[in-house]
């Protein structure tokens, strides 16, 4: 099956800093790649996704950015404010429907 | 659009008692919904994958006849923690996917946590 790993586990950064968290997956057959954030206490909120013909994909300012050949692909959360601090979960997912998540990785803003 | 809701958010029960959790999709039919189990500050384990009108599919390693999954529409699933010990306690997450959504995303309801004593 699908090994996903991210890094890193925790992550703090400055208001106003960018933040990236990076996964890696095993399975070349993996073609939809989401990204959730879960704060304390609920459930995951899918922020973005990217497909595998896709290389790129930006929404303000969050952006995930997918490289197939080594397969990996990367959160990347630019000008961050206090409430982006949450645990944010990478996810890869073949056709079938079954998502394998990453390990989280909880992001602190400091103000 | 796409509301996933469970009910309920939180339940504190005595161990050897039977807890059942609802999920459902308040705007869309889901065909497909998932349950997942989530320990403090780890990862979502899948649990099982139900199906509309079919019996769920377990992962290895998790007792079907302990999380019992009804899906009997197709905007309804349930799990029910039967005869719950301290062990059980956790968050329990359900997904769920619409029939032709895009890319087939899943969309989380906001969980339940499960406290046995």
């Amino acid at each position: 099956g699908e090994n996903v790993e991210q890094h890193p586990s925790t992550l703090s950064v400055q208001e106003g800093d960018s933040a990236v968290i990076k996964c890696t997956y095993s399975d070349s057959a993996s073609n939809y790649f989401p990204w959730y954030k879960q704060e304390l206490g609920k459930g995951p909120q899918l922020i973005i996704d990217i497909r595998s013909n896709v290389g790129e994909k930006k929404d303000q300012r969050i952006a995930v950015t997918l490289n197939k050949t080594a397969k990996h692909f990367s959160l990347h959360i630019t000008e961050t404010q206090p409430e982006d601090s949450a645990v944010y979960f990478c996810a890869a997912r073949r056709t079938g429907n079954q998502f394998y998540f990453g390990t989280g990785t909880s992001l602190t803003v400091i103000p | 659009g796409a509301v996933v809701s469970q009910h309920p958010s939180w339940v504190i029960c005595k161990s050897g008692t039977s807890v059942k959790i609802e999920c459902r999709s308040l705007d869309f039919q889901a065909t497909t919904m998932f349950w997942y189990r989530q320990f403090p500050k780890q990862s979502l384990m899948l649990m099982a994958t139900s199906n509309e009108g079919s019996k769920a599919t377990y992962e290895q390693g998790v007792e079907k006849d302990k999380f019992l999954i009804n899906h009997a529409s197709l905007t309804l699933s349930t799990l029910t923690v039967t005869s719950a010990h301290p062990e059980d306690s956790s968050f329990y997450i359900c997904s769920a996917t619409p029939p032709s959504g895009r890319y087939n995303e899943q969309f989380f309801g906001p969980g339940t946590r499960l406290t046995v004593l």
